[in-house]
């Protein structure tokens, strides 16, 4: 069925630490994933994306690494700053261009 | 200069009127998307139109229409609405279909249903 999970639902770092958030698919077809954030009141926005070609991408402090093996994606955010705080999803791409998005995990930085 | 423009932002409504969100996107993008964030975040697509064409409609109640006037404009009613329906609408556009690219969301139009 359609799934996208992710292991916790909130994830509390110090300023300054990196964060590790974790999402797990259950599509084995699916070939393209994004990372979005979504600040408070806000629509979510892009940070990142991976194509299942592919095992890890880097952006301006975060990389998203892609296990195909145990349908696993992460996203890790190097030196966390309190603008970071927001809630993170991880989306698949279904066939037919449907983005399945998984449930969200809350980062909190703490100063 | 916005690029996916959604109104309003705020929807206040009694049990069984029917309300309308419109949405606007000067992205020069074709297909266009509604979500529905419910309390715990958890966005679900309801649909996706690609240059006025419904391509995607999920499980969604038939209270719910989407129309598209034309490519940059995808609006939805909703009739007889039910406290259930109480969400964060999203309205969002991509360059095509197929989700290769990034989704451009708006701010959100959050309904109450009281």
């Amino acid at each position: 069925g359609e799934s996208v999970g992710l292991h916790l639902p909130t994830l509390s770092v110090q300023e300054g630490d990196n964060s590790i958030i974790n999402c797990a698919y259950s599509n084995s077809a699916s070939d393209y994933f994004i990372w979005y954030k979504q600040e408070s009141g806000k629509g979510p926005q892009f940070i990142i994306d991976i194509r299942s070609n592919m095992d890890k991408r880097q952006g301006q402090r975060v990389t998203v690494l892609l296990n195909k093996t145990v349908k696993h994606l992460s996203l890790q955010i190097a030196a966390t700053q309190p603008g970071d705080s927001a809630v993170y999803f991880c989306a698949e791409n279904m066939v037919g261009g449907k983005l399945i998005f998984g449930q969200g995990t809350t980062l909190q930085v703490k100063p | 200069d916005t690029a996916v423009s959604q109104t309003p932002k705020y929807l206040v409504t009694q049990m069984g009127n029917d309300k309308s969100i419109k949405c606007e996107q000067n992205l020069g993008h074709d297909t266009m998307y509604w979500y529905k964030q419910d309390s715990k975040k958890f966005l679900k697509i309801m649909f996706s139109y690609n240059n006025k064409e419904l391509i995607i409609n999920e499980t969604v109640p038939n209270r719910f229409s989407p129309k598209s006037p034309d490519k940059a404009h995808l609006n939805l009613h909703i009739n007889s609405l039910e406290l259930g329906d109480s969400a964060v609408y999203f309205c969002a556009s991509s360059q095509s279909p197929m989700n290769t690219g990034e989704l451009f969301f708006g701010e959100g139009s959050r309904l109450t249903v009281l």
